[in-house]
């Protein structure tokens, strides 16, 4: 199976300032379509997952400008420019190039 | 609106059954590649399984630890999917989410609120 590695595991953020969460996959994400199957979602206190970013960088409707997604092959990063206290939540990668299907084992972000 | 309603979650003891289910609406459910996830307490998300529509051949694809236990279908006519769960473990509790994807590449693009399973003695 792939593995899905994130770091850190948690995150504490003071509200305006940034946010950086890794996923490193053990395999590449790469596929042959030239698509890159890795996705961001977040799962906020008592409610479901909900979809971030997919393939690496694209924003999926709704979601704000702050949060980014760069990568390539093995290594990815969320950022976020200026932390919201409504961003609280617990961030997950996910592959989908490899079944079965993996996701990293979350990051916790907390607010200062 | 697209709206995913799991039902069916309960207490069961190792070894029992159950079958979830999750009432789909607002979306063409027949062409839609579903998917069931589950969050294990103290660990993270965990993906379960996906079946494909009926125009794609209702492929079924299963996580390793629950291959051969359980079986995800559908009924297009009820835009409803399931989930058998045989022969359950006590590492098989916690949270099952269905969700909708939204895309060929495995955009989970719509989730519903979740089912509790819980295995116990």
């Amino acid at each position: 199976d792939v593995v899905m590695t994130q770091t850190p595991l948690s995150l504490s953020v003071t509200p305006g300032q940034p946010a950086s969460i890794s996923c490193k996959s053990s395999q590449s994400l790469l596929y042959s379509d030239g698509k890159t199957y890795l996705y961001w979602y977040v799962q906020k206190s008592g409610q479901s997952p909900h979809l971030l970013i997919y393939e690496v960088s694209s924003r999926s409707s709704g979601v704000p400008e702050r949060f980014s997604g760069s990568g390539s092959g093995t290594d990815f990063t969320l950022k976020i420019s200026r932390v919201e206290a409504e961003d609280v939540g617990v961030y997950y990668c996910m592959q989908t190039i490899h079944l079965p299907w993996t996701f990293g084992q979350g990051t916790k972000v907390e607010i200062k | 609106e697209v709206q995913l309603v799991e039902s069916g979650g309960g207490l069961v003891k190792p070894g029992g059954s159950l079958r979830l289910s999750c009432a789909a609406s607002g979306f063409s459910f027949n062409a839609a590649w579903m998917n069931w996830v589950r969050q294990v307490p103290g660990k993270g998300l965990e993906w379960v399984g996906r079946i494909k529509s009926k125009l794609s051949g209702e492929t079924r694809d299963y996580a390793a630890p629950v291959t051969g236990r359980f079986t995800i279908s559908r009924d297009d006519s009820k835009s409803t999917l399931y989930l058998q769960m045989n022969s359950l473990e006590i590492d098989d509790t916690g949270v099952y989410f269905c969700a909708w994807q939204t895309d060929f590449g495995g955009r989970l693009g719509f989730w519903g609120q979740g089912t509790q399973v819980s295995v116990s003695s």
